[in-house]
């Protein structure tokens, strides 16, 4: 069966300070692999998907990057983090056609 | 431009009572609509896709076209029913409303 994983699952960064959120799925092969921002009152906001390795779509302008370096391997980034970018960010994995699978999430708070 | 909305941020409800969340969603083509569901402390999931025209955990959703709606409905809410609703469209990937706090109360 497949399975996916984030870490860390919490995390506490300072203004200015990098990050790398990481996501690995397991169990399947060539998913399309996706990030969300999950804010209070703001829902569910797509930032990244990728349909293979190297191939990154963003949505949104941001602070952020994602890099997708393996199959099963998807990161998030930010070379230097900013008090907006607090917030839960979630994983998700899908098949070519088909619902998506989420992670954990990971916690992010920037002091 | 707002593909999918969720018009009520939060929702209270009685033990017993009905529960009906709204979505209503802007696509031109034939949508493709479902509704995930977030559990305290677990992860987001699947809870019912319109094309598959099931009920699950006493959850219906009836995709209507004419007014662009695919509204979930339970007809006697449980207090397990509390959670965080998200209705969501896929245009090649998917696009959340910004969900529905449920709170079912005895």
């Amino acid at each position: 069966s497949q399975t996916i994983h984030q870490w860390p699952a919490t995390l506490v960064q300072p203004v200015g300070s990098p990050l790398s959120l990481e996501c690995t799925v397991e169990g399947t092969s060539n998913p399309n692999l996706y990030w969300y921002r999950q804010a209070a009152g703001r829902g569910l906001q797509l930032l990244f998907y990728s349909v293979g390795i190297g191939q990154i779509s963003s949505e949104v302008p941001q602070n952020l990057s994602a890099s997708r370096p393996q199959d099963r391997q998807f990161i998030l980034s930010s070379k230097k983090l900013l008090l907006s970018d607090s917030g839960f960010y979630l994983c998700a994995w899908s098949p070519w056609v088909g619902e998506q699978y989420f992670g954990p999430g990971t916690r992010l708070t920037v002091t | 431009a707002q593909r999918v909305t969720q018009p009520e941020k939060l929702l209270s409800v009685f033990k017993g009572a009905p529960v009906e969340l709204k979505c209503n969603y802007s696509y031109s083509g034939s949508p493709e609509l479902f509704w995930y569901v977030q559990y305290s402390r677990q992860r987001l999931q699947l809870l019912l896709r319109h094309i598959s025209r099931e009920s699950i955990k006493g959850f219906t959703a009836d995709l209507n076209k004419g007014e662009t709606s695919f509204h979930l409905k339970k007809p006697f809410a449980q207090e397990e029913d509390s959670a965080m609703y998200y209705c969501a469209l896929r245009r090649g990937e998917l696009s959340f409303g910004a969900g529905t706090t449920v709170t079912v109360r005895a």
